[in-house]
């Protein structure tokens, strides 16, 4: 069975500061990877994914994220942190049958100080 | 891009009712749609898998007969919480997935209030 770790409940990053959000999954195979952001009162929204190829993806917002398969991770990572990216964020494993059942991690929690 | 669409985007209602939320693609066409459930501060908990045209798969622990879900064409899902009690409010989310692809796309999310 699947399963995604996001250890970090809760960070706190000060604006123009860089900002990693860590994710770990467990999967037989090499998974497809997704980060998602839920902003309050809206729907989540697709940062990026990984399917296979370059480990390194880039996504919207400035986001990128490495796929590291001898660390089972996927960390999200941005350069440099505007007050808009508090919110949460979800990283999320995806079955690669046909079903593509979704296991979602507990969510980080970003909270952007001036 | 691609949309998906929720309604009601919140809604109360008594103890004892039933309650439906629809899902619609508006510009794809999603041969299997999934919903979710989140508690406050918690993360989205797969329901169920529901495929045009097909019964819906339910995960372990939802009661089907509880939770209705019916995929009747390409761009609608529908979620019919029966009987709805307190403890089955909650934030409803769906996602669909395009005919040919991997990637989910999100429903704004339903919050549901049980008096």
């Amino acid at each position: 069975a699947q399963s995604v770790t996001q250890p970090d409940i809760h960070i706190t990053v000060s604006e123009g500061a860089s900002l990693e959000l860590r994710c770990n999954y467990s999967y037989g195979a090499t998974p497809y990877l997704f980060w998602y952001v839920q902003s309050p009162g809206q729907g989540l929204q697709l940062l990026l994914k990984y399917f296979s190829g370059d480990t390194l993806v880039q996504g919207i917002k400035g986001f990128e994220a490495e796929f590291k398969r001898s660390q089972s991770s996927f960390n999200l990572r941005k350069p440099s942190v505007h007050w808009s990216d508090a919110a949460e964020y979800f990283c999320a494993v995806g079955a690669t049958d046909s079903w593509g059942k979704l296991q979602f991690g507990a969510g980080t929690q970003v909270v952007v100080t001036p | 891009g691609a949309v998906v669409s929720q309604h009601p985007s919140r809604v109360i209602c008594k103890s004892g009712t039933s309650v439906k939320i629809e899902c619609r693609s508006l510009d794809f066409q999603a041969t299997t749609m999934f919903w979710y459930r989140q508690f406050p501060k918690q993360s989205l908990m797969l329901m169920a898998t529901s495929n045009e045209g097909s019964k819906a798969t339910y995960e372990q622990g939802v009661e089907k007969d509880k939770f209705l879900i019916n995929h009747a064409s390409l761009t609608l899902s529908t979620l019919t919480v029966t009987s709805a009690h307190p403890e089955d409010s909650s934030f409803y989310i769906c996602s669909a997935r395009r005919t040919s692809g991997e990637t989910q796309y999100f429903g704004p999310g339903t919050r549901l209030l049980v008096l």
